[in-house]
């Protein structure tokens, strides 16, 4: 069975700080890794998709790394605002068919004013 | 314009019901999916459509059916509902490349089933 697992499972932060979680996954099945941004009661919104060992993306404030022979990802957030609250899930696409993600169980991320 | 819709957002119904949730894609893409929010709150896929093709199915039960009129709608069929199907189901879709693993899936805003 394939998990993917995040650390931590939440976490609270003042405005202004910066802030990284983890995503780990099976290194032997990788073929992409997703991160969202998840609102409640909206839509998952995409953030990135990362293919290589290596990658890192970048997004205004928030970046993400890879390394997929030790099989994690890093999402970082540089200078948080509260607008940055939500919770951040990473999605593992194993090669079955690149529909199927593995998704975690999040990161809940609130951002204090 | 929402990319991803699907209706309702939220839907009551009694145990032995039947339901629908309807899903519509205005991104252009050939590929739709539908996953459930479980009970742990991980998100798991049930089905995708691919030009009309079935092309996952995991082991969801036989009462719940996928239905695609065209390559913008997939609907998904529930009969005789249950208890435990309880749940928050959420439409995605994407365009299938074939040469590349790394392709961007959007999703709906999620629809509340709860089954009472």
């Amino acid at each position: 069975i394939l998990n993917v697992e995040q650390s931590p499972q939440s976490l609270h932060v003042q405005e202004g700080d910066s802030t990284n979680f983890t995503c780990s996954f099976p290194s032997s099945n990788f073929y992409a890794l997703h991160w969202y941004r998840w609102e409640t009661a909206k839509s998952p919104e995409a953030l990135f998709v990362m293919t290589l060992n290596g990658d890192e993306k970048k997004k205004g404030r928030i970046s993400a790394t890879l390394n997929t022979k030790e099989g994690y990802s890093y999402l970082y957030i540089k200078g948080s605002q509260p607008e940055d609250s939500a919770t951040y899930l990473c999605a593992l696409n194993y090669g079955g068919s690149q529909g199927n993600l593995i998704f975690g169980k999040g990161t809940k991320l609130s951002v204090k004013p | 314009d929402t990319a991803v819709s699907q209706t309702p957002k939220y839907l009551v119904t009694q145990m032995g019901n039947d339901k629908s949730i309807k899903c519509e894609q205005n991104l252009g893409h050939d590929t739709m999916y539908w996953y459930k929010q479980d009970s742990k709150k991980f998100l798991k896929i049930m089905f995708s459509y691919n030009n009309k093709e079935l092309i996952i199915n995991e082991t969801v039960p036989n009462r719940f059916s996928p239905k695609s009129p065209d390559k913008a709608h997939l609907n998904l069929h529930i009969n005789s509902l249950e208890l435990g199907d309880s749940a928050v189901y959420f439409c995605a879709s994407s365009q299938l490349n074939r040469r590349s693993s790394g392709n961007t899936i959007y999703f709906g805003e999620g629809s509340w089933l709860t089954v009472v």
